[in-house]
């Protein structure tokens, strides 16, 4: 059954540390999300991933975010400078077909630690 | 806007009796309504959907809800729970059009006990 790859599972990184997360979608998936879970918090939307360029972000998602397809197989999410509340559980997420009217599939996560 | 709130944040239950999860959304567009699970270590697998056509859904693993506009629910049941069950549980909701950009509850902890 096809999957949503995440990696690493778990990232520990420096205050101010720029890092990348690493995702592998489904393969004949269009569109792609990044979600994020601060402990004991609701898992929150972050962007949306269409045509190579963001078709929706939320108030979290500010200049220190950035996605980018880079060859047409990972989907990677960089936290450019890192801060003590980017620690949490990234989760990437896909869904396919013509219009977005496909359920999406999520990775398992990367928990990232800021320390 | 839309929002869902999941009324338990932690139901235990024995093995072999039913599982009642509660989920209440709102929404000002006509919504369409998830219930995903997280096994521990695991990604977040979809167990069923709702998106304006039966309002009786059934899921995997035995699983099913009911969309109530009424009461504004969306509940998930199973008549008789395992010890793999034993999970977290995620009420979901969106735009009916725009499926990726999900609302999430809190959700709600299940503990199965033999």
């Amino acid at each position: 059954e096809p999957e949503v790859t995440q990696t690493p599972s778990h990232q520990v990184t420096q205050m101010g540390q720029e890092v990348i997360l690493r995702c592998v979608p489904i393969s004949n998936h269009l569109y792609f999300y990044w979600y994020r879970q601060i402990l004991g918090q609701k898992v929150e939307f972050l962007v949306s991933f269409y045509n190579n360029e963001i078709s929706e972000k939320s108030e979290i998602f500010d200049d220190q975010f950035s996605v980018e397809r880079p060859d047409g197989s990972n989907f990677t999410l960089k936290i450019r400078s890192t801060k003590l509340e980017d620690s949490a559980m990234y989760f990437c997420a896909s869904s396919g077909g013509l219009n977005m009217n496909t359920e999406a599939f999520f990775g398992q996560g990367t928990r990232l630690t800021v320390v | 806007a839309q929002s869902v709130t999941q009324l338990d944040s932690h139901v235990s239950v024995s093995e072999g009796t039913p599982v009642l999860l509660r989920c209440n959304y709102s929404s000002s567009y006509s919504p369409s309504l998830f219930w995903y699970v997280q096994h521990p270590n695991k990604g977040l697998q979809l167990l069923l959907k709702y998106t304006s056509a039966a309002t009786l859904v059934k899921g995997i693993n035995g699983f099913e809800a009911e969309f109530k506009k009424s009461e504004t629910s969306f509940h998930l049941t199973k008549p008789s729970a395992h010890m793999s069950d034993a999970a977290e549980y995620f009420c979901v909701v969106s735009k009916t059009d725009s499926w990726g950009k999900l609302q999430f509850g809190a959700g709600t902890q299940v503990v199965v006990t033999p």
